[in-house]
């Protein structure tokens, strides 16, 4: 049973634009790490959100965690070219990850 | 310099086949996990070892089977090949194996084809 579900799954955009990735949840995560995956490698951490409210910026990223830590949003401000890639979000509970279901964003130029 | 490596990064093999795919990371980590991301990029765990003994295993069919022989060291083998098995296996690493703000390195991943 997959618990956290990321919305959109596909969003193909042009450069310069902005974005918004969700992942949401039932359950409540003692954090929640977002990923990037680039095609032929594996998830790369972008960042991990653990209090209720936080938001952390990378750059032109900005992370934020929900209230209540069982949602999570991606916002992405003048997309570039080489933000192309699979986003994963993983909630953190124990020594476990349950990862999203990934969203594939495409940036053209 | 690779922190966590895969071998062999595609393997294509017939139904039924008995084959292994190895994962060594240099991080000097205490935990390594094993994951299978399928067609759809849906990445689940399959299993977990902390200092070569078995934390988790996520519901996986018996063919599966991790060796730990030492803590920098996770591989597995799957025995009787099916095609449902066909997907990209990524090794990972973290620290301890716990905790809200581990980092999970992850390898290149070892894409399997079962024909």
């Amino acid at each position: 049973t997959q618990l956290l579900e990321q919305s959109p799954q596909f969003l193909s955009i042009q450069e310069g634009e902005n974005l918004t990735v969700y992942c949401n949840s039932s359950s409540v995560f003692s954090s929640l790490q977002w990923y990037r995956q680039e095609p032929g490698e594996g998830p790369v951490l972008l960042v991990t959100v653990v209090t209720g409210g936080e938001v952390k910026k990378l750059k032109r990223l900005t992370f934020q965690f929900g209230d209540a830590r069982k949602d999570s949003s991606l916002h992405i401000t003048a997309a570039q070219p080489g933000d192309t890639g699979l986003y994963l979000c993983a909630g953190v509970a124990g020594n476990m990850l349950t990862f999203g279901g990934g969203t594939r964003l495409m940036v053209k130029p | 310099d690779t922190a966590v490596s895969q071998t062999p990064k595609y393997l294509v093999t017939q139904m039924g086949n008995d084959k292994s795919i190895k994962c060594e990371q240099n991080l000097g980590h205490d935990t390594m996990y094993w994951y299978k991301q399928d067609s759809k990029k849906f990445l689940k765990i399959m299993f977990s070892y902390n200092n070569k003994e078995l934390i988790i295993n996520e519901t996986v069919p018996n063919r599966f089977s991790p060796k730990s022989p030492d803590k920098a060291h996770l591989n597995l083998h799957i025995n009787s090949l099916e095609l449902g098995d066909s997907a990209v296996y990524f090794c990972a690493s973290s620290q301890v194996g716990g905790g809200a703000l581990e980092t999970q390195y992850f390898g290149p991943g070892t894409r399997l084809l079962v024909l």
